[in-house]
């Protein structure tokens, strides 16, 4: 089965700041990756999918590339409320395996 | 208003069995593969199983195989999950999950199980 990894598992930055989460496939999926964000105590909400396409509603300040392999999550404007844990998923072919998840924080 | 509420969850013993249901409503649901998530205290998500819109296809992560059942009444628009041989590290917060392209774009609000002695 194919992994997904996740870097790196906790971040801690300052408001304003450009934040990068990665994801690795340990096979290719072409594009076939999605991101989620769980806040605290919350129920996880898509946010890209197809690895760079916004999910209707998110904030622009969040944008995806990537394809094969490598994927990465950026918010070009951290703001207090995207505190969360945000997952990559592979959903190419079952299992739809999810990433271990990184943890983001306010400094 | 797309709403997905799950239902069922509660405490077993090892060994024992729980059918866990999800309600949806808002959207067509037999267009839409469905899932199930689940995330243990304090830990990550892990997919557990889904079915294809007709409810003809199936599928399971490994660690489920063979104990876990997913089937679907698209008269009902309900998904459920058929627990058995329970184990203790199967206590999580059981989501069911919404398909759209393949990604999971709408997800309930969870139902917990926990499996103790």
């Amino acid at each position: 089965d194919i992994q997904m990894t996740q870097s790196p598992s906790f971040l801690s930055a300052s408001v304003g700041d450009r934040v990068t989460i990665t994801c690795r496939a340990s096979q290719g999926i072409n594009n076939y990756l999605a991101w989620y964000q769980q806040k605290p105590g919350k129920v996880p909400k898509l946010l890209m999918y197809a690895a760079s396409t916004l999910q209707s509603g998110v904030p622009s300040r969040f944008s995806g590339s990537g394809s094969g392999t490598d994927f990465t999550l950026t918010i070009s404007s951290l703001q207090p409320e995207d505190v969360a844990t945000y997952y990559c998923q592979k959903y190419d072919s079952a299992p739809y395996t999810f990433g271990q998840g990184t943890k983001l924080e306010i400094k | 208003e797309v709403q997905l509420l799950e239902s069922g969850g509660g405490l077993v013993q090892p060994g024992g069995s729980l059918r866990l249901s999800c309600a949806a409503s808002g959207f067509t649901f037999s267009s839409h593969a469905m899932n199930w998530v689940r995330q243990a205290p304090g830990k990550g998500l892990e997919w557990v199983s889904g079915i294809s819109g007709s409810g003809g296809s199936t599928r399971y992560a490994d660690s489920v195989q063979g104990r876990l059942t997913i089937s679907r009444d698209n008269f009902k628009n309900t998904v459920y999950l058929q627990m058995n041989r329970l184990r203790v590290e199967d206590t999580a917060i059981y989501y069911c999950a919404k398909g759209t392209g393949g990604a999971f774009d709408m997800w309930g609000q969870g139902t917990m199980v926990t499996v103790s002695s």
